[in-house]
């Protein structure tokens, strides 16, 4: 059964670098079936698609955001990664990761971290 | 990209059938077959309820159903069940390669 586990720094100050990492299990993040991705939700609001990523199929970002994301697999551990600069109070939010198949996100989901910004 | 827009409240007795509405652009709900909807308590992680505006992942209730109509998409719920409140999102699949969360409608089980 797949399962995802987010882990990440839990407070990060102003103008600093945001990384976050998702550790698959119960299937191997190279399946060609499956795509990964980022969804955040800042306190009290709704949800907000963030990135996703396919081994063979590239990278997709938010367009608000693309200019300060690099999300990444590291195949050798299973994971993928969500990178974040220059964040401010506004990125504030619990990060979710998810898996996509068919282009579908959602299927599953991590239980989601909460990430404050805040010096 | 603009948040597809959703109602912040619908309310029903239970079991009654509510509907609830997603209305998009040509360039997301209108340009593809690709609304997707989900569950989520308070605290927790969503659960998708519906994929491709209509399929069902298994596991999930036949009383969840989808439909869309040119630029809005619409979730309808029968025989409300106490269990069905909480907040429901739906998402679009968009032409810039990226996707679109709805703002988010609160069901509420009189």
């Amino acid at each position: 059964q797949l399962q995802l586990q987010e882990s990440g720094p839990g407070l990060v100050k102003p103008s600093e670098t945001l990384s976050l990492t998702c550790a698959v299990s119960g299937v191997s993040i190279s399946t060609d079936t499956y795509h990964w991705g980022w969804i955040r939700q800042p306190p009290g609001k709704g949800l907000e698609w963030v990135a996703s990523i396919l081994l063979r199929g590239g990278t997709h970002y938010c367009p608000s955001l693309k200019r300060r994301l690099t999300i990444s697999m590291d195949t050798s551990n299973n994971q993928f990664s969500l990178k974040m600069t220059s964040v401010t109070a506004a990125d504030t939010a619990v990060y979710f990761c998810t898996s996509l198949i068919n282009g579908v996100p959602g299927y599953s989901w991590g239980q989601g971290t909460l990430v404050t910004v805040s010096s | 990209q603009s948040a597809l827009t959703q109602p912040a409240s619908v309310s029903g007795s239970p079991g009654q059938s509510i509907t609830i509405s997603c209305t998009g652009t040509s360039s997301d709900v209108g340009a593809y077959d690709a609304v997707s909807w989900y569950h989520q308590h308070a605290g927790k992680a969503p659960k998708l309820i519906i994929y491709g505006v209509t399929e069902r992942p298994s596991g999930v209730s036949s009383r969840f159903s989808g439909s869309k109509s040119g630029n809005t998409a619409s979730l309808s719920i029968s025989g409300l069940q106490a269990e069905d409140e909480g907040d429901y999102y739906c998402a679009s699949f968009t032409n810039s390669i990226t996707y679109v969360f709805g703002t988010g409608t609160t069901v509420i089980v009189l």
